[in-house]
This record gives structure tokens, sequence and C-alpha cells, in this order.
């Protein structure tokens, strides 16, 4: 266990749907990151928070994908008209940012299947 | 998560004998490295990692090695283990860390 949590670690909806997962990282960490992974793909980087600021986001992340970190502290990640394709297992990951080290905690995931 | 690794290479080696897992990355401009390993079902779990300014750095039971002329990583895992069995995915960042870029993963198999 890393510390970092993510809920729910499953999620099975039909498509069209709008879907919502939750973050919480460790506690002192600073920037919190969403990734999405494919089967036999590394994770590919949707976007990232310094602490309430969301500073980068991927071109992966599409309009109908939105994610937010209102206290600096919890994350969501929404996604709204679910597509087939939105299936994979989304990964969220924190560090606490210096000059120093910028290793990632990584939690279990949340693993998305959209019929 | 579930199915880690399904279509991956896999590198095969017996128990108690070294590894060495190759990466080529990808932005000659990135200047931290990491090394992840990832079970089924569970999310990467770092193991070392290197800044540019090194081209080695050890940690217990695994090495790392950084030659930035070809751009190519590598991982060394010394007396493998049952439990090293997984995928492992080297990732590369710069512009401080905003950005982290997996690579396509290797899949570990340690035989008895």
């Amino acid at each position: 266990d890393t510390g970092v949590s993510q809920d729910p670690r499953h999620k099975i909806t039909k498509r069209g749907q709008n879907v919502t997962f939750r973050c919480d990282p460790i506690s002192e960490h600073n920037r919190l990151y969403w990734y999405r992974q494919t089967l036999g793909q590394g994770p590919e980087f949707l976007t990232y928070f310094q602490n309430e600021a969301q500073l980068e986001k991927s071109r992966l992340l599409s309009d109908r994908f939105s994610a937010e970190r209102p206290k600096g502290s919890f994350s969501t990640l929404e996604i709204q008209r679910t597509e087939q394709g939105d299936s994979a297992m989304y990964l969220c990951a924190s560090i606490f940012h210096s000059p120093h080290t910028d290793t990632q905690y990584f939690g279990p995931g949340t693993r998305l299947t959209v019929l | 998560g579930e199915n880690v690794g399904l279509h991956l290479p896999t590198l095969s080696v017996q128990e108690g004998d070294n590894s060495i897992i190759n990466c080529a990355y990808s932005n000659s401009a990135s200047d931290y490295f990491i090394w992840y390993k990832q079970e089924s079902g569970k999310g990467p779990q770092f193991i070392i990692d290197i800044r540019s300014n090194m081209d080695k750095r050890q940690g217990q039971r695994v090495t790392v090695l950084l030659n930035k002329t070809v751009k190519h990583l590598s991982l060394q895992i010394a007396a493998t283990q049952p439990g090293d069995s997984a995928v492992y995915f080297c990732a590369e960042t710069g512009n401080y860390g905003q950005n982290f870029v997996f690579g396509p993963g290797t899949r570990l198999s340690v035989l008895p």
C-alpha cells in the first residue's frame, strides 16, 4: 500500500453514462497526476495538478473528461457520455515535488468497463 | 491492473540469475528517469530513479544505467527471485517533472 487510494476499484457502466472517480493522494504531496492504462501498454499521462491548480492537460483528455482538485487534496476525474474506447485502468499518482525528487506513488487504479 | 502486459515482450530468467531489462527513451531533453514494477491488480511501484547528470545508480539488488548518447536506459536485477516476476516500465520526464512518459513495458518471468 503506497498511501494513495482510489475509489471505486472497478466500475462497469453503459455507453453514454457519466462516471466519476476519486483519488486521495498522500497528504503532504503537492502534485497529483492522472494516467490511463490500457492492456499491454504503459500508463499514458492525462493531466496533473500542483496543489489545486491544473497545470497541464494531455491532448488525450477530450472535452468529455474533466478533473478537479478543489482544495489541493483529493481529486476527481469525471468522464461524461462514456464510450467503449474509454474502457481502461485509470491511475492516480502523487508526489512531493522538489528539485531533489519526483518519486511518484501510484494508487491501485480504477478499472472502467464501458459496455 | 489485471492482465497488465498481456502482449508485452517477455524476458524469462532462471531464479538466481541476473536480469537485464532495456528501455529506449525518446526525448533527449528528459532529465529524470524512473523504473517501475507493476504486478497484476496493482498500480506501478517505484523501483529506482536516476537523473541525467549520472550514468549509474545502485539500489538494493537493482542497478540503473543511463546512456544519454544513445538514449538508452537499463535495469539490472541481481539474483532474480520469483517475487520479481512482474511488468517493468521505464519512464522519463523533463520540464521539472510535469509530464512523465512511460515506455511500453517488459514482462519479467522468473523460472524456478
